[in-house]
């Protein structure tokens, strides 16, 4: 059964923190996407990365970054949190076709 | 550039009932075309997809959707509604290309209510 986690179900974190956000797969997908999710926003890209240490903006990259090292791992990173950054957060992974998507249960982030 | 629309905020249907779930989309080329369900608390699920072929796709759950290339539509049906198909529900495209830019689009998403 294929299976994405992401570190933590909850996280509340004050402003000025930084924040890692971690995605594992288990399915050797060489797609990986952040994503976050806001009440009549649906699902906006923040970046994917289609290879290890390859990375791509997606449409709402400020104030966060990425990294990957290994296939299997994609972490998001919040520099410096803001309160705008409270959001659900939502890991994926895919073939490299990109076709269907296979997500993880989500962070939600609370920054006080 | 490519993009979905999803009407409806909220679909308010009786169990037992047809249930239809509205997707409407813009992209350059033939689309790939997604439905995905996301129960409270839990990550998006993959519903089904269309890429060619038959312009009716059956998926997940009882679902089936329809592609309607004149109407630019890929509307989500079901026959008959359940309690337990309550959930939020997000369609969404991709141009046929493969390339960095071509990226999945989600819709805002439709809140799917079954009354018993």
């Amino acid at each position: 059964d294929v299976k994405v986690t992401q570190s933590s179900r909850y996280l509340v974190k004050r402003t000025g923190e930084k924040v890692f956000l971690e995605c594992v797969q288990d399915m050797d997908h060489e797609n990986m996407f952040w994503y976050r999710q806001d009440p009549g926003l649906g699902l906006r890209l923040i970046y994917f990365s289609y290879d290890v240490k390859m990375k791509e903006k997606g449409d709402i990259p400020e104030g966060y970054s990425v990294s990957r090292e290994k296939k299997e791992r994609f972490s998001l990173i919040l520099e410096s949190a803001s309160t705008n950054q409270t959001s659900m957060y939502l890991c994926a992974s895919s073939l490299p076709s990109r076709d269907t998507q296979y997500f993880g249960p989500g962070t939600r982030l609370t920054v006080l | 550039a490519q993009s979905v629309a999803q009407p409806e905020d909220q679909v308010n249907v009786a169990e037992g009932n047809p249930l239809t779930v509205k997707c409407t989309y813009s992209v350059s080329g033939n689309p790939y075309l997604f439905w995905y369900v996301q129960y409270p608390n839990r990550g998006l699920q993959f519903l089904l997809k269309y890429i060619t072929g038959d312009n009716l796709v059956k998926g997940s759950y009882g679902f089936e959707a329809e592609f309607n290339k004149s109407q630019t539509s890929f509307h989500l049906k079901k026959p008959s509604a359940l309690v337990s198909d309550s959930a939020l529900y997000f369609c969404a495209v991709r141009a046929p290309v493969y390339s960095s830019a071509s990226k999945i689009i989600f819709g805002s998403g439709t809140r799917l209510s079954i009354r018993p």
